[in-house]
């Protein structure tokens, strides 16, 4: 069963505007969740993570929000770029960081 | 920067060939990772190793089998490729230290294998 779950396959957005990406997991014995970018025909690469004891984590243009209690976690790009054009994952890890659970992906484009 | 280096981009097998993807990683990793990618499916777990000789399976292990003899290395082996095993195999490492904050996988270029 899936443990983290991606319900939009796919999202596009203006040159400039706000991307907002999200993800819901059920296992709330994860601390740890991450976003991956991955271009085609290259493997993923780190974007950003947030811990569990943290409900906001920003990092240039790109800020993960964490809501606990629903079990949802968001990116939000600001403002968005084409190069910004990829899909991108959610992933979360247990306490021993020795696991990553993957999403389904968000096919994200950016419309110049 | 880590380093995680899968042995080809591309690769072509026949049905019932034995695959072997090798995967090194320069980082001194404990923790290293095979995945595949299917459009739909995201990254599936195929197995997982945390030490030299040491594996445990992922979501995904059947048909594959995987061998850790030192610890920057990790192979993924098709015992008998079938043409649904054609897929994009992902290939990470990680270190977790607390003091480092989360944990964060490394990939691989990744190994696009078409089984024909």
């Amino acid at each position: 069963d899936q443990q983290v779950k991606q319900n939009s396959p796919s999202l596009s957005v203006q040159e400039g505007r706000i991307s907002i990406l999200n993800c819901d997991y059920t296992n709330s014995m994860f601390d740890y969740f991450l976003w991956y970018k991955k271009y085609p025909a290259e493997g993923p690469t780190f974007l950003i993570s947030i811990s569990s004891i943290k409900d906001k984590n920003e990092d240039g243009r790109f800020t993960v929000f964490l809501n606990k209690s629903a079990k949802h976690l968001s990116l939000h790009i600001v403002p968005s770029q084409p190069g910004d054009s990829a899909v991108y994952f959610c992933a979360a890890s247990p306490n021993t960081g020795n696991q990553f659970y993957f999403g389904t992906g968000t096919s994200l484009t950016v419309i110049p | 920067d880590v380093k995680v280096t899968q042995s080809s981009r591309y690769l072509v097998k026949r049905t019932g060939e034995k695959v072997f993807l090798e995967c090194v990683q320069d980082m001194d990793h404990e923790n290293m990772f095979w995945y595949r990618q299917d459009p739909g499916l995201g990254l599936r777990l195929i197995y997982f190793s945390y030490d030299v000789k040491m594996k445990e399976k992922g979501d995904i292990p059947e048909g594959y089998s995987v061998s850790r003899e030192k610890k920057e290395r990790f192979s993924l082996i098709l015992e008998s490729a079938s043409t649904n095993q054609t897929s994009m195999y992902l290939c990470a490492s990680s270190l977790f230290l607390v003091e480092l904050g989360a944990p964060k996988a490394f990939f691989g270029q990744g190994t696009r294998l078409t089984v024909v």
